[in-house]
Parts: C-alpha cells; structure tokens; sequence
C-alpha cells in the first residue's frame, strides 16, 4: 500500500490555459473523490467516481471542469480557460467500503495557482 | 444537508498542556463523524471516527474525541501536547446513500504550541 499519489504536486498557469491534474488511488480502492480546498477553508467535494463511473458532482463543478476515471483506475481533473478563483489545493481521496462505512484516504493534493 | 462548524480558527497551546478543539455538526440522522489533521503541504491524515456504539472514541497519536448527541458536538482532546502536534485540525460529518460517503469539512482550527 503505496497511499494515494497526485501529480503535479504544484502547478502555476496563466489565465485562460488548460491544467490537468492526476491522482493514482490505492490500487484496490474502487471509490475516488476529488475535493477543492481554499485557504483558511476545509475541503469540499467536488465529485465521486465508483469505478469507471462518475455517480456524483457538486454544483461547484463548473463546466469548466471535468473529471475521468478510465478502467476505473486513476483519475484526470482538467479546468479549462483557468480564473484565478480557480486557485486552490485540489485533494483526491480514495476509498474501499469495510463495515460500515467506507474509510477516505487523502492524497498529498496539487496546488494550483493561476496568475 | 449536514454542516460543520469550528469555532476556533487558532488556538495557542504550551506544550505539555491539555487540548480541547470545538466541533458542531448538523445533520438529520444519526452522523458519521471524523477529525482529520493536516500538517502544512501534507494531505489529511484521519486521527478518529465516530459511527456508532461508545460516546467516547481513542484515535492514534494519543487523540480521543467525544460525541455528545444532545449538544451536537463532537469535540477533541489530548492531555498532553506535544510540539509536533502543531497542525490544522479539520472536524467532518460524512452523510450518503448508496453505500458512500460525501464528507463535509469545518473550516479548520489551527493549533500552534509554543515551548
């Protein structure tokens, strides 16, 4: 168990370009989240993936942004034509429901900071 | 929808003193809850949870938390803090159907601990 792994672990882009940002779960882990967290604020969801398919996005998704779980591995968030609103930490967590509940596993996160 | 509220943003604590981090969570049902630390450039590292069963839960690095029902709260401590403590500790309430959990964080309390 390698934990959960994003890359890059920082990005700096320009206004208006594309970023894509991976996250590689633990490798027997169907379930994947990916969350936005702001400064001085805690994580928020963005969307779930079980397996290969997206089950739910938060409204906070623009359609700027999208997120793909191919073969139900690893994860891509790509955000297109950037804002700088779009500044955060991005943190993927993964999951394998035991018992009752299905224990998240967070990843290091990218930060992302658009100029 | 459940929420998470951290009334300390920062609390400052000599090391060796007690700790007591607030934490309130509404949500409808009985509640799925956490306390997660985050050390800076680190992903979330889950310290306890509380599902069901014993109002008093032990998590790791000497952490314990306390579900109190009729005041909402889900508050930690630790007797005795040590330096590497310092961190930012984020309260959340998980709530899903289907077999997932969709997370909410509280804003987070940042704990300083001075010699």
């Amino acid at each position: 168990d390698t934990g959960v792994s994003q890359n890059p672990r920082h990005k700096i882009t320009k206004r208006g370009q594309n970023v894509t940002f991976r996250c590689d779960p633990i490798s027997e882990h169907n379930r994947l989240y990916w969350y936005r967290q702001t400064l001085g604020q805690g994580p928020e969801f963005l969307t779930y993936f079980q397996n290969e398919a997206q089950l739910e996005k938060s409204r906070l998704l623009s359609d700027r942004f999208s997120a793909e779980r191919p073969k139900g591995s690893f994860s891509t968030l790509e955000i297109q034509r950037t804002e700088q609103g779009d500044s955060a930490m991005y943190l993927c967590a993964s999951s394998s429901r035991t018992g009752e509940y299905d224990e998240q596993y967070f990843g290091p996160g990218t930060r992302l900071t658009v100029t | 929808a459940q929420s998470v509220t951290q009334p300390d943003i920062h609390i400052t604590v000599s090391e060796g003193a007690s700790l007591e981090l607030r934490c309130n969570y509404s949500y409808g049902a009985t509640p799925y809850l956490f306390w997660y630390v985050q050390s800076p450039g680190q992903g979330l590292q889950l310290l306890l949870k509380y599902f069901s069963g014993d109002t008093l839960v032990q998590g790791i690095k000497g952490f314990e938390a306390e579900f109190k029902r009729s005041q909402s709260s889900f508050n930690l401590r630790k007797p005795s803090v040590h330096w590497s403590d310092a961190a930012e500790y984020f309260c959340a309430v998980g709530a899903g159907s289907g077999g997932y959990q969709k997370v909410t964080f509280g804003t987070g309390t940042k704990l300083q601990v001075i010699p």
